[in-house]
């Protein structure tokens, strides 16, 4: 079965200074993978999607990778601010026998200080 | 436009009482989806359906029952409420195009004693 993972330890960073978290997945590459942001006590909320054929993608300050080599995606928040802090997930297509149709990581806690 | 409302929002409940959990969309998204978020585990998905009276078993459906007789609606059932099943549940909606991009609600906080 199709497995995601990512860090589970929390990052702490500067304001200012560039996030950088990685999901890494298993088995063949999926046609594409997605990134959602989580608050806590909220829902998760999707950000970006990048496809297997895309080897970069930006939307304002955040930047996602997907490199089928090393079967990794790596996300971006430049310039980041204190508001950026939150979990970042990553999830990907899940195999037939999966159900469904995304796999979430567990997601990685970012935390922004000023 | 409230898009996917789920309620309650938190429920307390003791172990063996019927607990129905109630998630409703606006916009006629064809899938929905219930999943489960506990600590070291992350988002695991129940129950899915495709389509009103299509429903599938996820990755973590024992003790779970649901049903989806209107578009709109997709009600969750734990039959029997165990302790295990203390978490925070997340329903969520997709409009069934070739991102599977979803869409979430703000989740149930439910405890069972």
């Amino acid at each position: 079965s199709q497995k995601i993972e990512q860090n589970s330890e929390a990052l702490n960073i500067q304001e200012g200074k560039t996030a950088t978290l990685t999901c890494n997945y298993t088995n063949y590459s999926p046609a594409y993978l997605q990134w959602y942001r989580q608050d806590p006590g909220r829902g998760p909320v999707f950000l970006l999607l990048i496809r297997e054929n895309e080897k970069e993608k930006r939307k304002e300050r955040l930047k996602v990778t997907f490199d089928t080599t090393l079967k990794q995606s790596l996300f971006h928040i430049t310039a980041s601010q204190p508001a950026d802090s939150a979990t970042y997930l990553c999830a990907r297509q899940g195999d037939g026998n999966q159900g469904g149709k995304l796999i979430f990581g567990q997601g990685t806690e970012l935390s922004v200080k000023p | 436009d409230a898009g996917i409302t789920q309620s309650p929002r938190y429920k307390i409940t003791e172990t063996g009482r019927q607990v129905t959990l109630m998630c409703h969309q606006t916009w006629s998204h064809s899938y929905m989806f219930w999943y489960r978020q506990d600590l070291g585990h992350g988002l695991r998905l129940i129950y899915y359906s495709a389509a009103a009276d299509i429903t599938d078993k996820g990755e973590v459906p024992d003790g779970y029952v649901v049903s989806r007789s209107k578009t709109e609606n997709f009600p969750l059932t734990l039959e029997s409420a165990t302790r295990s099943q203390t978490s925070v549940y997340f329903c969520a909606t997709e409009p069934g195009l070739a991102t599977d991009t979803q869409y979430f609600g703000p989740g149930t906080r439910l405890t069972v004693l």
